[in-house]
């Protein structure tokens, strides 16, 4: 089926520590994997995305990596500060009708960084 | 640019009860996806329109429904409401299909079923 997997569910790093997180999906032809930090009472932002062409993408501390071999992509966080606290989601495009993927999210990452 | 926004912001309805929810795109976005967010399922796809065509559908049942029109607003119609359907609905719009684009959410209606 539609899936996408998201571990782990909960994450705590000190300050300064890098974080990890990292998700599967099932389907082989998903092309699109955005990854969406959603702070405490807001909406979800997008904070990095990668499309299925590109193994890497950074962002100043931010990297995902993909290996479409495995089906797994996953987020990097370098010098984590008290601000990137959130909840954080992956997402892969699939499930194309008429050409038109939608966005399967992972059931998400509660990342508490303390100080 | 104003931000993609939706209303109400807070519903309170009875079972049986039917409900319609507004989101208003970002200009010039074409593509308006719902989401319904809960604690236990995290988010969940409903349904995107793109120019005002029902592109891609989620599993959820025939009670959900939405529409697109000619200016890119979007309405999604819940009737018969069930206990379970009290979440919080996002709504998310974006200049290409929303599989292939970034997305900008509204500030969500947070919906309660008594």
């Amino acid at each position: 089926g539609e899936n996408v997997e998201q571990h782990p569910s909960t994450l705590s790093v000190q300050e300064g520590d890098s974080a990890v997180i990292k998700c599967t999906y099932s389907d082989s032809a998903s092309n699109y994997f955005p990854w969406y930090k959603q702070e405490l009472g807001k909406r979800p932002q997008l904070i990095i995305d990668i499309r299925s062409n590109v193994g890497e993408k950074k962002d100043q501390r931010i990297a995902v990596t993909l290996n479409k071999t495995a089906k797994h992509f996953s987020l990097h966080i370098t010098e984590t500060q008290p601000e990137d606290s959130a909840v954080y989601f992956c997402a892969a495009s699939m499930g194309a009708i008429q050409g038109a993927q939608k966005l399967v999210f992972g059931q998400g990452t509660r990342l508490t960084i303390n100080p | 640019k104003a931000g993609v926004t939706q209303t109400p912001r807070y519903l309170i309805k009875t079972r049986g009860q039917q409900v319609t929810l507004s989101c208003s795109p970002i200009s010039g976005h074409r593509s308006v996806s719902w989401y319904q967010q809960t604690p236990g399922q995290g988010l969940q796809f409903l349904f995107e329109y793109f120019s005002e065509t029902q592109r891609n559908k989620g599993n959820f049942p025939g009670r959900f429904s939405g529409r697109q029109f000619s200016n890119s607003r979007s309405e999604m119609n819940v009737s018969t409401l069930e206990l379970g359907d009290s979440a919080l609905y996002l709504c998310a719009s974006s200049f290409g299909l929303a599989g292939y684009n970034e997305q900008f959410f509204g500030p969500g209606t947070r919906l309660t079923v008594l």
